[in-house]
């Protein structure tokens, strides 16, 4: 069982539409992070978020931390082919010692 | 300022033979972390070391080890090596201990194991 669960697995779309990834757990955690990785690479940090309802915006990428601190989410405008990736979420816990908790990841292919 | 670098970027071994996987992290970090990402699944931890002490193990066999050196490089030793150690390892870089910080990876090393 995932303690962070993305939603969904597989996503497709065309150039220019817009997209909502989820990242969602039962657990609290003191920060999440978002991270976009190529085939073949390391993960990318796109952001990080700490306070519960907080809302950060990279260019046409906004992020937000739920005001549990339970869970996250990661929208996409106007969507580009250079946003093809794979989006991770990633977590971090005092309970879980000092390591990250990652999320299977979104798969984000767009089309032009 | 350069990022994490690991190396080899590629690497094929045989079931039984043993492999070390090495990492720099970012100027000034001095926690590496090793995760372990199968396909198609997230990055799963194996260890953190923070100024040379191991501060942090996951769910890992003890054919997995890892140490870091006073200029806070690290190296990853995985014995007896299994086909189902095939994947790509990733080494992150922080200031401080993950979980406190944010944490930077490297482009990783691909093992194959045949």
């Amino acid at each position: 069982t995932q303690l962070l669960e993305q939603s969904p697995q597989f996503l497709s779309i065309q150039e220019g539409e817009n997209l909502t990834v989820y990242c969602n757990s039962s657990s609290v955690f003191s920060s999440l992070q978002w991270y976009r990785q190529e085939p073949g690479e390391g993960p990318v940090l796109l952001v990080t978020v700490v306070t519960g309802g907080e809302v950060k915006k990279l260019k046409r990428l906004t992020f937000q931390f739920g005001d549990a601190r339970k869970d996250s989410s990661l929208h996409i405008t106007a969507a580009q082919p250079g946003d093809t990736g794979l989006y991770l979420c990633a977590g971090a816990r005092p309970e879980y010692g000092n390591k990250l908790v990652f999320g299977a990841g979104t798969i984000l292919r767009v089309k032009s | 300022d350069a990022g994490v670098t690991q190396s080899p970027t590629h690497l094929i071994k045989t079931r039984g033979q043993h492999v070390t996987l090495r990492c720099s992290p970012i100027s000034g970090h001095k926690s590496v972390s090793w995760y372990q990402q199968v396909l198609g699944q997230g990055p799963q931890f194996i260890f953190q070391y923070y100024e040379k002490e191991e501060r942090g193990r996951g769910n890992f066999p003890d054919r997995f080890s890892a140490r870091q050196f006073p200029n806070y490089s690290s190296e990853l030793n995985v014995n007896a090596l299994l086909l189902g150690d095939s994947a790509l390892y990733l080494c992150a870089s922080s200031s401080l201990l993950v979980g406190h910080t944010e944490a930077f990876f490297g482009q990783g090393t691909r093992l194959t194991v045949v």
